[in-house]
């Protein structure tokens, strides 16, 4: 079955920075695009970034956009994102989630990862 | 990018129905049939539940259904069950390789 599992997260200063860790699992992990959304306690979802199935393409959120890094190793069945000069703002729940080939929508979701940035 | 608008809140009795807009621009929801819902338990990951407006994917019961018009979106739970109660989201694309989310609806059921 499909699967996506978040590692990498954990209690962080501002102004440091953290790497984010997701591993696919049970399909066809190199014909599928990525994404990375975002929530805050008690928030909502933000969408934060993709990566295209081959890695050629990345888009961020303007929030994140010059902080964040987006990629992927296929050979390896795993997306990564660099996350740098980390804000109080940044604190929340990250979940990878697989975009749907057909309809673009997020059809499967890790469990998410807590990051908190706190000095 | 700003966040499509829900409702914070929407409430029915069990066996009745709740419905919840999501309202964005041209850019976004009026502008593509690429609105999909999410529904959200505490502490659990988002699940999808409609994508292109009115699709439900494998497994989800035919009492949610969405819709749209104009730049506005909207899912309709009918015949309201306990395990309705949840946190909802819409989300659309918003061109340039770019989504939005909604600020969620917390649906309680009475």
């Amino acid at each position: 079955q499909v699967q996506l599992v978040e590692s990498g997260g954990g209690v962080v200063q501002p102004g440091r920075s953290l790497r984010l860790l997701c591993a696919a699992s049970g399909f066809t992990f190199s014909n599928y695009a990525i994404h990375w959304v975002r929530q805050a306690p008690g928030k909502g979802l933000e969408w934060m970034a993709l990566i295209s199935y081959d890695g050629n393409n990345k888009e961020y959120a303007d929030s994140v956009k010059g902080r964040f890094t987006f990629s992927r190793d296929n050979s390896k069945d795993t997306v990564f994102l660099q996350m740098d000069s980390l804000t109080t703002e940044d604190t929340a729940v990250y979940y990878c989630t697989r975009e749907d080939i057909r309809s673009t929508s997020f059809d499967y979701w890790g469990q998410g990862i807590l990051v908190t940035v706190s000095s | 990018q700003s966040a499509l608008t829900q409702p914070p809140s929407a409430s029915g009795s069990l066996g009745q129905s709740v419905t919840i807009s999501c309202t964005g621009t041209s850019s976004d929801v009026g502008g593509y049939k690429y609105v999909s819902w999410y529904q959200q338990y505490p502490a659990k990951a988002p699940q999808l539940v409609i994508y292109e407006v009115t699709y439900r994917p494998s497994g989800v019961p035919d009492r949610f259904s969405g819709s749209k018009s104009g730049n506005t979106a909207s899912l309709t739970v009918s015949g309201l069950q306990a395990e309705d109660e949840a946190d909802y989201y819409c989300s659309s694309y918003a061109g340039s390789n770019s989504w939005v989310f909604g600020g969620g609806t917390k649906v309680t059921v009475l």
